[in-house]
């Protein structure tokens, strides 16, 4: 079945480590996307990836980093000078990064930092 | 910038009523419009959509047309279930380019017996 696959669905970390969350999809899509989701809010969208071996920062990519060496792979890594990493974290695909293309979500991953 | 506002929730009805989860938007040019629904502990599921002005999403009993008189894209059901109980979101495509979406806040729907 193809998919977006997300691990650990829950992560905890002691503050001032580096911690990276998996992302992977075979869906064969070009675009890839990271969002944050806190309780009560909506989704913040962190980065994204149009295509391989390129990404930018969305609305709030202080603190956090990722990288695209595959298609199907898009792994973020939240670093300690994240203030507030304690959320849920969703990554997303479509098949292109145009507007009409649908973005479909992994499970998520609950990452808890004390 | 671009903004999506949804009604405050949590929305209680019991099962059979008619359902209506208001959501309004401030865009530059024309976006796609975007309900998605997520389930306890899960990711989100894209719901409906509609892509250009009048169009009509449907999907599952769920409903909602797009406006662009009153910037408006209201998701309705005549009859929830139980299993409708969600958060709902609305979302529409970032026009500056790309496919970034911009979400509301989510509302939350619970459905009783």
């Amino acid at each position: 079945d193809g998919g977006i696959t997300q691990s650990p669905k829950y992560l905890f970390r002691k503050e001032g480590q580096n911690v990276t969350l998996s992302c992977e999809q075979n869906l064969n899509h070009d675009a890839m996307y990271w969002y944050r989701q806190d309780p009560g809010q909506g989704l913040r969208l962190i980065y994204y990836s149009q295509i391989v071996n390129d990404f930018q920062k969305g609305d709030i990519a202080e603190g956090y980093s990722v990288s695209r060496e595959k298609k199907e792979s898009f792994p973020l890594t939240v670093t300690s000078a994240q203030k507030n990493p304690t959320a849920f974290y969703l990554c997303a695909s479509s098949m292109g990064a145009g507007p009409y293309y649908e973005q479909y979500f992994g499970p998520g991953t609950r990452l808890t930092v004390t | 910038g671009d903004s999506v506002t949804q009604m405050e929730g949590p929305v209680t009805l019991s099962e059979e009523a008619f359902l209506t989860i208001n959501c309004t938007y401030t865009a530059t040019g024309y976006p796609s419009l975007f309900w998605y629904v997520q389930y306890p502990g899960e990711g989100l599921q894209l719901l409906l959509k509609a892509t250009k002005a009048d169009d009509k999403g449907s999907n599952k009993g769920f409903e909602a047309t797009y406006r662009k008189e009153t910037t408006s894209f209201h998701l309705e059901k005549g009859s929830v279930q139980v299993s409708d109980s969600a958060v709902y979101f609305c979302a529409l495509n970032y026009t500056g380019g790309g496919n970034k979406l911009t979400f509301g806040t989510g509302t939350q729907l619970k459905v009783e017996l």
